[in-house]
């Protein structure tokens, strides 16, 4: 039992680039999230997920898409990286409104 | 609008002493869910406890507990016998009722054990 995996764990992009972060749970959570993390900054939401074929907007969605084709992935794009999304992204999921389990995370630099 | 404020931006502790992270918040939904999270400095986000806003006791585990003074819309972190593996970064997160599990973040408590 893996719980939320997430790849890759390290990331160096230019702007312009794109890129897709994947995320996987084995814990057959209906919800999943992603999130990112600023330094001295708490979490804030990006986009988040109900359910297979499902995705909704969070705190900060803009120069993001997401994907949920399949319940147990998640996956994280960025069309064209900006030097402001420079971050830590960490991917969670939750049986419903539960706890939230997170995975390791993913260190995103655009240089 | 939903939020979370934790005031601390760092804390200290004696070892084998207890301590309160603070943890206030503001929401106008009456059915919301409280969370803590430790950050160590490896980096994952661990749960370490849920309060939900219709419970009648304040929740509990192990050496964790969460002081809920729904009145004051505050719901602090008490650990006690402070390790110093407890050094780390605490979020108080918050959830509203219907959101899709949404959690609102606060700013975070970092916390050091001093031997």
């Amino acid at each position: 039992n893996a719980g939320v995996t997430q790849t890759p764990k390290f990331r160096v992009l230019k702007t312009g680039q794109s890129m897709t972060l994947l995320c996987a749970q084995d814990m057959n959570h209906e919800y999943m999230y992603w999130y990112r993390q600023d330094p001295g900054m708490g979490l804030r939401l990006i986009h988040y997920s109900v359910g297979e074929g499902t995705t909704a907007k969070g705190e900060v969605p803009d120069g993001y898409n997401v994907s949920r084709l399949k319940k147990q992935n998640f996956l994280l794009g960025l069309e064209s990286a900006a030097p402001s999304q420079t971050s830590v992204y960490f991917c969670a999921s939750s049986y419903r409104t539960d706890e939230q389990y997170f995975g390791p995370g993913t260190r995103l630099t655009v240089t | 609008a939903q939020k979370i404020t934790q005031t601390q931006p760092g804390m200290f502790v004696q070892e084998k002493e207890a301590v309160t992270l603070d943890c206030t918040y503001d929401t106008s939904d009456p059915s919301y869910g409280l969370f803590w999270y430790k950050q160590p400095s490896s980096g994952e986000m661990i749960f370490l406890i849920y309060q939900g806003s219709y419970d009648q006791q304040n929740a509990t585990e192990g050496r964790y507990s969460l002081n809920f003074q729904k009145a004051r819309k505050s719901a602090n972190l008490v650990i006690s016998a402070s390790q110093l593996g407890d050094s780390a970064m605490y979020f108080c997160a918050m959830r509203e009722k219907g959101k899709g599990g949404k959690l609102i973040f606060g700013q975070g408590t970092e916390l050091s054990v001093k031997p």
